[in-house]
């Protein structure tokens, strides 16, 4: 494996359901993210762990929660998610320091919310 | 607040008719501004990281300019596989995070064989 891998690829679910998004990154990156990208709207950045500490909270609602257990591990935990969520949410990885701008993404999780 | 705006939004051409993408950016001190592609279905793929006024950065038939407002992404004689999505991002020098980059909607990208 290679490069960043989120799984799973499409997920559907109900608004009472709880279910996870895993992504692994294999690229020795210190930095992971998670991103929402919704149709005609830019990416916009949800959590963001470096050295596997939160270092970036963007006001997400409290229904999705993130878990970075090591430097190469990321979990969205969603519960009681609305219609509105329903988008892509793609994970990314990067290096500390003055390359975190240089992103690479996962293919990203297809999320719809019944 | 940090904003990108990017022209056009769509953008058709013929395969070898060379052309422009404009993103326009303010922000409180430039870090770095990043290209990326996407594919439909996939992930943003990074292309090129530009920091300071007059900088340029080539791939291929890609070459990416910057002055103080805006970035240029330049596509030299286009094949039908450079289609996509093409996203434009700026990452602020100050305002406390190191790790937020500010992305514009993008210009999707069409080329006919």
């Amino acid at each position: 494996e290679t490069g960043v891998t989120q799984t799973p690829r499409h997920l559907v679910m109900g608004m009472t359901n709880k279910k996870s998004l895993k992504c692994e990154q294999h690229l020795g990156h210190n930095a992971m993210y998670w991103y929402k990208q919704s149709a005609k709207k830019p990416l916009e950045l949800m959590f963001v762990y470096s050295l596997e500490e939160r270092v970036e909270n963007n006001s997400v609602p409290s229904r999705f929660s993130p878990e970075c257990p090591n430097s190469s591990h990321l979990f969205l935990h969603l519960h009681t998610l609305q219609p509105e969520d329903s988008a892509l949410y793609l994970c990314a990885s990067s290096q500390e320091g003055g390359r975190s701008g240089e992103l690479f993404f996962g293919e990203g999780s297809r999320l719809t919310v019944l | 607040e940090d904003q990108v705006t990017q022209s056009p939004e769509a953008l058709r051409l013929q395969e070898g008719e060379s052309s422009s993408l404009n993103c326009s950016y303010t922000v409180s001190g430039l870090r770095g501004l990043f290209w990326y592609r996407q594919d439909p279905g996939k992930g943003p793929e990074f292309l090129f990281t530009l920091y300071s006024a007059g900088e340029e950065k080539e791939k291929e038939r890609l070459k990416a300019t910057l002055t103080k407002k805006e970035s240029f992404l330049h596509i030299t004689a286009p094949k039908p596989e450079d289609s996509a999505t093409y996203l434009c991002a700026v990452q602020a020098l100050s305002g406390g995070s190191n790790y937020k980059l500010t992305f514009g909607k993008g210009t999707l990208l069409t080329v006919n064989p």
